[in-house]
């Protein structure tokens, strides 16, 4: 079955950064794309960009861009995503979600991980 | 503000049917049925449980269907269930010249009385 497995929650300072994995199981990590959502409390669902597994192609919203990457590792079937530059209104659950080549729905989605951005 | 517009909550007693709207434009909703809404429980992540517009995916129950008209998409939930209480979540893949997206709507709490 697939699974989403996100890493752990974090605290971190305002300017520092923070990187959360995401390691998929149960398909071929490189035949679907990898998408990153958040959510701040209380709040709505944000997207953030994406990554291609196979070719580690990007798109980034036009919100995050020059401060998240998005990587990967084929070889433990894994995507990362780091947010550099934190700010207290980073505060908030970011997500995973499987999505086709195409994206035109996120099928899956791992657990969350709170990023909780405190000074 | 997001980029589609949902109404924030809407209510309905067990049996009932509601609807919930999702109003975006022609770069996103209008242009491509690529429509697709999530259920959220309180501290769980969302469920994917209408895709394209329509499709529903394995295992979600065929009380939930999905429909367009111009700029909005609509869910529909009918014999409303107290498990249905929960928070939804429209999206669509939106593209400008430049860039591509993918945006969601604010989110509907949904209230079953």
């Amino acid at each position: 079955q697939v699974q989403l497995v996100q890493s752990g929650a974090e605290v971190k300072k305002p300017g520092a950064s923070v990187k959360v994995s995401c390691k998929a199981s149960g398909y071929t990590f490189t035949g679907y794309y990898m998408h990153w959502v958040r959510q701040a409390p209380g709040q709505g669902l944000e997207w953030m960009g994406r990554i291609n597994p196979n070719s580690g192609g990007t798109n980034y919203a036009q919100k995050f861009q020059g401060r998240v990457t998005m990587t990967r590792d084929t070889s433990i079937s894994t995507a990362y995503m780091e947010l550099s530059r934190l700010r207290s209104d980073d505060t908030a659950v970011y997500y995973c979600a499987r999505a086709t080549i195409l994206s035109t729905h996120f099928d899956y989605w791992g657990q969350g991980t709170l990023v909780t951005v405190s000074s | 503000q997001s980029a589609l517009t949902q109404p924030a909550s809407v209510s309905g007693s067990p049996g009932q049917s509601i609807t919930i709207s999702c109003t975006g434009t022609s770069s996103d909703v209008g242009g491509y049925n690529y429509v697709s809404w999530y259920q959220q429980h309180p501290g769980k992540a969302p469920k994917l449980m209408i895709y394209e517009v329509s499709n529903r995916p394995s295992g979600v129950s065929n009380r939930f269907s999905g429909s367009k008209s111009g700029n909005t998409a609509s869910l529909t939930i009918s014999g409303l269930q107290a498990e249905d209480e929960a928070d939804y979540y429209c999206s669509s893949y939106t593209s400008s010249s430049t860039l591509e997206n993918w945006v969601f709507g604010g989110g509907t709490k949904l209230t079953v009385l």
